[in-house]
């Protein structure tokens, strides 16, 4: 099983950037076979997508989000990251990243592994 | 954006029942791009279908999906103990992703 493992700052204040990390396997974050995500449960609600990251530095994010989202990784540090600017109580969630595959046809499958999770908290 | 309505929102039912659970698109998913979910309390989702139909590596065959189009459903034959969780169906056929609102499973 793939082990994936979110870190960052819990509690933040309304304004305040969100930046989450993600420590994924080594050598795995510019393999072409693989897709990267991150996706969020807020309380009380379902799962909402935040955007996807590929290896070719593409990304894609959701429209709500659009503006404040940023997607990242460090390859050296075989880290993911999230950032999310101007945060409200909204944006109060569990935050998961996740990878999923590519097949050998080019077509990006659904999520196959996922972190435990990070719980944020916006509140003043 | 696709629209997925899951439904019903609660589903109380009683282990070696059969549940179904319906996902329904705002517009037709192209090849069956729609994943199934499971959730428990307190972990991470759990890939169960993906191709509206394919079961995931190591998921047991009492899950089982079906539909195209528009309309999808997630079977379980007999429900376990440990199958009583959330379920969310998922499009990924198109931009943004989006997942339905969920359906509870719980012990009647």
């Amino acid at each position: 099983q793939l082990q994936l493992q979110e870190s960052g700052p819990r509690l933040l204040k309304p304004s305040e950037t969100l930046s989450l990390a993600c420590n994924v396997p080594a050598d795995s974050v510019d393999n072409p076979h693989y897709y990267w995500g991150w996706i969020r449960l807020p309380p009380g609600k379902g799962l909402e997508w935040s955007g996807n990251l590929y290896s070719n530095g593409g990304a894609y994010y959701n429209p709500s989000l659009q503006s404040r989202v940023t997607m990242s990784v460090d390859k050296s540090k075989n880290q993911l990251f999230l950032t999310l600017t101007s945060v409200t109580a909204a944006d109060t969630a569990i935050y998961y990243c996740a990878r999923g595959p590519i097949t050998s046809l080019g077509v990006v499958m659904p999520f196959d592994s996922w972190g435990q999770g990070a719980l944020v908290t916006v509140s003043s | 954006e696709i629209v997925l309505t899951q439904s019903p929102g609660t589903l109380s039912l009683s282990p070696g029942e059969r549940a179904t659970l319906s996902c329904r698109a705002s517009q037709s998913l192209r090849n069956s791009y729609l994943a199934w979910y499971q959730q428990k309390r307190g972990q991470a989702p759990r890939l169960l279908i993906f191709g509206a139909s394919s079961r995931a590596t190591g998921i047991p065959d009492r899950f089982s999906g079906s539909g195209s189009g528009t309309d999808f459903t997630l079977t379980i034959s007999s429900l376990e103990p440990e199958d009583f969780a959330v379920y969310y169906c998922q499009q990924y056929g198109y931009s943004p992703v989006t997942f339905g609102g969920g359906t509870v499973v719980e012990t009647k």
